[in-house]
């Protein structure tokens, strides 16, 4: 089935340094590609839909200069979280949609900022 | 815009017993459903999907979950609970393809031995 590996499972980063998280398709081409953030005990919230070759759509809210997204192939997208602060430790999973109608996600991403 | 509400928060149930869990939904079309489970600290699996077609479908691990056009819901059900299915539940609604996916708020499950 279509697997999508997210790297790193944990990153501890001190204050005001910046942190980049990976997210690749690994049998499946992904044009779109999708970033969400989960606080604890809380929902997952879309932060931005990532397009190959073209700029991130970020949804309202989110800062697009603090949470940098790059989509440079079909098969790699990455968040870079900038001058990252302690408020921005949470969890990031990304998606991706292969052929078919349904969603596949990474193992996510536990951020702390110290 | 596309919404999703799960009313209950927190279920406990006891090893064996049935369980149902609510999802409400608000989309414009005919909604792509899903739901999810996630363990502490890890990404969500795909329990089982909606697209077209049976209103009632299986998925992995005993569940299954039936679509209710005319009640907006697609609830989620198992007849007998595992200890080990304790853990958090989401249910999600889209448009299938490239469009974003909306999640509910969640329900944890907890599981009484």
């Amino acid at each position: 089935g279509a697997v999508v590996s997210q790297h790193p499972s944990r990153v501890i980063c001190k204050s005001g340094t910046s942190v980049k998280i990976e997210c690749r398709s690994l049998d499946f081409q992904a044009t779109t590609m999708f970033w969400y953030r989960q606080f604890p005990k809380q929902s997952l919230m879309l932060m931005a839909t990532s397009n190959e070759g073209s700029k991130a759509t970020y949804e309202q809210g989110v800062e697009k200069d603090k949470f940098l997204i790059n989509h440079a192939s079909l098969t790699l997208s990455t968040l870079t979280v900038t001058s990252a602060h302690p408020e921005d430790s949470s969890f990031y999973i990304c998606s991706a949609s292969p052929q078919g109608g349904g969603y596949t996600f990474g193992s996510g991403t536990r951020l702390t900022v110290v | 815009a596309q919404s999703v509400t799960q009313p209950d928060i927190h279920i406990t149930v006891s090893e064996g017993a049935s369980l149902e869990l609510r999802c409400n939904y608000s989309y414009g079309a005919t909604p792509y459903l899903f739901w999810y489970v996630q363990s502490p600290g890890q990404g969500l699996q795909l329990l089982l999907k909606y697209f077209s077609g049976d209103t009632l479908v299986q998925g992995i691990k005993g569940f299954e979950a039936e679509f209710k056009r005319s009640q907006s819901s697609f609830n989620l059900r198992k007849p007998s609970v595992h200890w080990s299915d304790a853990a958090e539940y989401f249910c999600a609604v889209g448009a299938g393809g490239g469009n974003k996916l909306t999640f509910g708020t969640g329900t944890q499950l907890k599981v009484e031995l």
